[in-house]
């Protein structure tokens, strides 16, 4: 069973702060896909990333893919109350398959 | 949620009823995935299927859970006998029938809670 670990579990910080989630597995997997999900609803993509070493940015958010395709890391700078939600990382395998997803990281930006 | 439709939002069930859970995926998307979401826990995978057909149920539990794909309608996930570990959230997956990743879209799920 392939098992993507994400850190921190629960992290809480104050507007305008930076801050890095991780997501690391020991498994290789062709992509990584990053979801945001807010309570009473499902995850909404963010970004999906192929290539290792692949850095794409969105808005405030840089994602990175890790050089083995092993691990991948979520960059916020600048946060804000709006980027609050629980952030969910999922790898896929190649074709149509399904996805492994961590248990994600709860986000909770405080004005 | 890039179209990905499900319905209920929310159903109750008791003991032992059945319950059924909807799905439309994005239109002209063939690939249809079912997960199920437990309080503090990731999505856990549960069946993907393409029209007509079961293409990987390998995250379904053997007995009272089945999904279907039928050539016309919604994908249906159907659960027999309901007990209250079934308490969940389920979500839907789409997909197109041709595609370089493995990018999914997700629907806004549905939260069955068993009495």
């Amino acid at each position: 069973t392939q098992l993507l670990e994400q850190s921190p579990q629960f992290l809480s910080i104050q507007e305008g702060e930076n801050l890095t989630v991780y997501c690391n597995s020991s498994s290789v997997f062709s992509s990584l896909q990053w979801y945001r999900q807010e309570p009473g609803e499902g995850p909404v993509l963010l970004v999906t990333v192929v290539t290792g070493g692949e850095v794409k940015k969105l808005k405030r958010l840089t994602f990175q893919f890790g050089d083995a395709r092993k691990d991948s890391s979520l960059h916020i700078t600048a946060a804000q109350p709006g980027d609050t939600g629980l952030y969910l990382c999922a790898g896929g395998k190649g074709g149509s398959e399904k996805l492994v997803f961590g248990k994600g990281t709860k986000l909770t930006v405080n004005p | 949620n890039a179209g990905v439709m499900q319905n209920p939002r929310h159903l109750v069930r008791r003991r032992g009823q059945e319950a059924r859970l909807r799905c439309s995926p994005v239109k002209g998307h063939s690939h249809v995935y079912w997960y199920r979401q437990l309080p503090e826990e990731g999505l856990k995978f549960m069946v993907y299927l393409q029209k007509e057909n079961i293409i990987d149920e390998s995250g379904m539990p053997k007995e009272r859970f089945s999904a279907e794909f039928p050539k016309e309608g919604p994908s249906i996930l159907r659960i027999q006998q309901v007990v209250r570990g079934d308490s969940a959230a389920y979500f839907c997956a789409s997909s197109p029938p041709s595609r370089a990743v493995d990018t999914q879209y997700f629907g806004p799920g549905t939260r069955l809670t068993v009495l």
